[in-house]
């Protein structure tokens, strides 16, 4: 079954690095989404994204947070300076067409810490 | 309210029994909801969906019951196995595609 991966599994930096999270959507899905969850608390949105831009970003988003999708399979998630607060587990999510009724699946996730 | 940090509500039972989470949404005009189990360490993993004109599907062990009136919806998980054991999130759509989550429900099954 065709599933989102992401990498690395955990990725641990010092505050003010830049990290990478990377994530390999599901081959036939169009649509791309980063989430992050905070340790014990719910899982919050942060960006989606199609047709190579931004479609929809929420104020956790701000300027140090950035997305590309590089290739035709990558989708990456950059943070320029990260912060303590930045800390969490962040996932990836993909879906095969736009907006209701369209389930998104989820990759395992990026552990990062934040030193 | 919301549950912050480790003190998610949490429902215990004992295998074999019948489970019922329960989840209130805000937003009337979402008109699809999702039931995601996230178990330890692991991403949110798809159990069964429904669409706001429905009031409730069927899958395997699994029911999701929609009350658009008071805004609430619940999962069933019908002969509970430990295996279940996770946390179980409600989320429904809110503006354009992104998916709002509610604060989870840990459900604990003892053998």
């Amino acid at each position: 079954e065709p599933e989102v991966t992401q990498t690395p599994s955990h990725q641990v930096t010092q505050m003010g690095q830049e990290v990478i999270l990377r994530c390999v959507p599901i081959s036939n899905h169009l649509y791309f989404y980063w989430y992050r969850q905070i340790l014990g608390q719910k899982v919050e949105f942060l960006v989606s994204f199609y047709n190579n831009e931004i479609s929809e970003k929420s104020e956790i988003f701000d300027d140090q947070f950035s997305v590309e999708r590089p290739d035709g399979s990558n989708f990456t998630l950059k943070i320029r300076s990260t912060k303590l607060e930045d800390s969490a587990m962040y996932f990836c999510a993909s879906s095969d067409r736009r907006g209701l009724q369209e389930t998104q699946y989820f990759g395992p996730g990026t552990r990062l810490l934040v030193l | 309210g919301e549950s912050v940090g480790l003190h998610l509500p949490t429902l215990s039972v004992q295998e074999g029994d019948n489970s019922i989470i329960n989840c209130a949404y805000s937003n009337s005009a979402s008109d699809y909801f999702i039931w995601y189990k996230q178990e330890s360490g692991k991403g949110p993993q798809f159990i069964i969906d429904i669409r706001s004109n429905m009031d409730k599907r069927q899958g395997q062990r699994v029911t999701v019951l929609l009350n658009k009136t008071v805004k609430h919806l619940s999962l069933q998980i019908a002969a509970t196995q430990p295996g279940d054991s996770a946390v179980y999130f409600c989320a429904e759509t809110g503006d354009f595609q992104k998916l709002v989550f509610g604060t989870g429900t840990r459900l604990l099954v003892s053998p």
